[in-house]
């Protein structure tokens, strides 16, 4: 299982603020930026938020993301239809030998 | 618009050899580094190799090392992975992607490509 832990599932309904959750340690969201990918069915990830809370240019101001401790958000306002997808976390972890890690990502519907 | 191109997937049987390419127009190759990331059917993300925008430094998931190699050809802009002695886990698909040159090791991916099926089954 990943060092970075996010709920497998997540649900809102249209209008809603939902808020996705990726909890790690000191080693990695502690000490280093949160980024953020969403996914739909049979495409390649997006960069959705990078540096914890920095929205790259052509991502909607609905998106925001926060670290506090251990502990990375993404929240999404004004929820939408086209919003259901598969949101992962990513981080470099200094106790590693190898690579960052990605959380297991958590599946978002929208009701 | 920016373009990168994975090729080389397919059907291998277990112990056996492949190698993943990738090709990027309209995007300034030497500039970034690149990194192989992969996705088993179902299940999550995993970065499992990146390389600096010279090719100079090199660094590797601990599940591929010894294993996969990564490396690129700028004069071509084309990035590689040889898969050596291949595992039934290393069934995937594999995605080519971008990252900053410096600092590097920075999971900040994008651009990605559309990814390649790596299948290793008898």
């Amino acid at each position: 299982h990943s060092v970075l832990t996010q709920s497998p599932s997540a649900s809102g309904t249209p209008g809603q603020r939902v808020t996705l959750s990726c909890s790690g340690s000191s080693s990695n969201i502690g000490s280093n930026h949160v980024y953020w990918y969403q996914q739909f069915p049979g495409t390649a990830p997006k960069l959705l938020i990078s540096e914890s809370n920095q929205r790259p240019s052509g991502v909607p101001d609905r998106f925001s993301g926060s670290k506090s401790g251990t502990s990375a958000s993404l929240a999404i306002s004004g929820l939408r239809s086209e919003d259901e997808a598969d949101y992962y976390c990513a981080v470099w972890d200094d106790s590693l030998s190898g690579l960052g890690v990605f959380g297991g990502g958590t599946k978002l519907t929208v009701l | 618009e920016v373009q990168l191109v994975e090729s080389g997937g397919g059907l291998v049987q277990p112990g056996g050899s492949l190698r993943l390419s990738c090709v990027a127009s309209e995007f300034t190759f030497n500039s970034y580094a690149m990194n192989w990331v992969r996705q088993a059917a179902g299940k999550g993300l995993e970065w499992v190799a990146a390389i600096s925008d010279s090719g100079g430094r090199t660094h590797y998931a601990d599940s591929v090392k010894g294993r996969l190699t990564v490396s690129r050809d700028n004069s071509k802009n084309t990035l590689y992975l040889q898969m050596n002695s291949l595992r039934v886990e290393d069934t995937a698909v594999y995605y080519c992607v971008g990252s900053p040159a410096r600092p590097w090791l920075v999971p900040r991916f994008d651009p990605w490509g559309q990814g390649t099926l790596v299948t290793v089954s008898s």
